[in-house]
């Protein structure tokens, strides 16, 4: 049973161009989400976050979008740069779980391709 | 401040085996979970320990276990390795009431 589901396994897009990437989940008492960035023979490295009482967050380039009613989310990266090659990870915590320090239950991935 | 440390970084066992990996976790921080993860798949949760009591716990058999030491370092001990053991082991500290739990470069066990 996935609970977070990332339906791309990947995606290309040029450099300065926008990055959207997409994660829908299930389990409605999830109200914590966070997106993650990973290169080969690195750990995941925390890029942003939502609250469920939000809809959206921005962080520079970086801007995550929540539809609770769809149970969806999405990471915008504009502009996209080289740099931002990588595999991408929706993340999500259940209620109280941020106070005991985050048990996350992670999608599969996208791995994204920015072309120069 | 240092970040997450994890050791050994590769590591490979026969099916049967004890392995130990060991984990220390970003100055301050008084929770580390313990992830695996496949090849071609998102992280899963093992377990979490919080001020060294296990706090928490995935779909994992007993067979993984762990500890959490006074200075928040940690251990995955995991017994009778089976060959779907093989995989990236990722360590993550987190600070209670805070939201983002920071992750070492990992483990990579191969079960042969």
């Amino acid at each position: 049973d996935q609970q977070v589901k990332q339906n791309s396994p990947s995606l290309s897009v040029q450099e300065g161009r926008i990055s959207i990437l997409n994660c829908d989940y299930t389990n409605s008492m999830f109200d914590y989400f966070l997106w993650y960035k990973k290169y080969p023979a690195e750990g995941p490295t925390f890029l942003i976050s939502i609250s469920s009482i939000k809809d959206k967050n921005e962080d520079g380039r970086f801007t995550v979008f929540l539809n609770k009613s769809a149970k969806h989310l999405s990471l915008h990266i504009v502009p996209s740069q080289p740099g931002d090659s990588a595999v991408y990870f929706c993340a999500a915590s259940g209620p109280g779980q941020r106070a005991a320090g985050n048990k996350l239950t992670f999608g599969g991935g996208t791995r994204v391709l920015v072309k120069p | 401040e240092t970040g997450v440390t994890q050791s050994p970084t590769h590591l490979i066992k026969t099916r049967g085996q004890q392995v130990t990996l060991r984990c220390s976790s970003q100055s301050g921080h008084n929770t580390v979970s313990w992830y695996q993860q496949a090849l071609g798949q998102g992280p899963q949760f093992i377990f979490q320990y919080y001020r060294e009591e296990e706090n928490g716990r995935g779909n994992f058999p007993p067979r993984f276990s762990g500890l959490q030491f006074p200075n928040y370092s940690s251990e995955l001990n995991v017994n009778a390795l089976e060959l779907d053991d093989s995989a990236l082991y990722l360590c993550a500290s987190s600070q209670t009431g805070h939201t983002e739990a920071f992750f070492g470069q990992g483990t990579r066990l191969t079960v042969v």
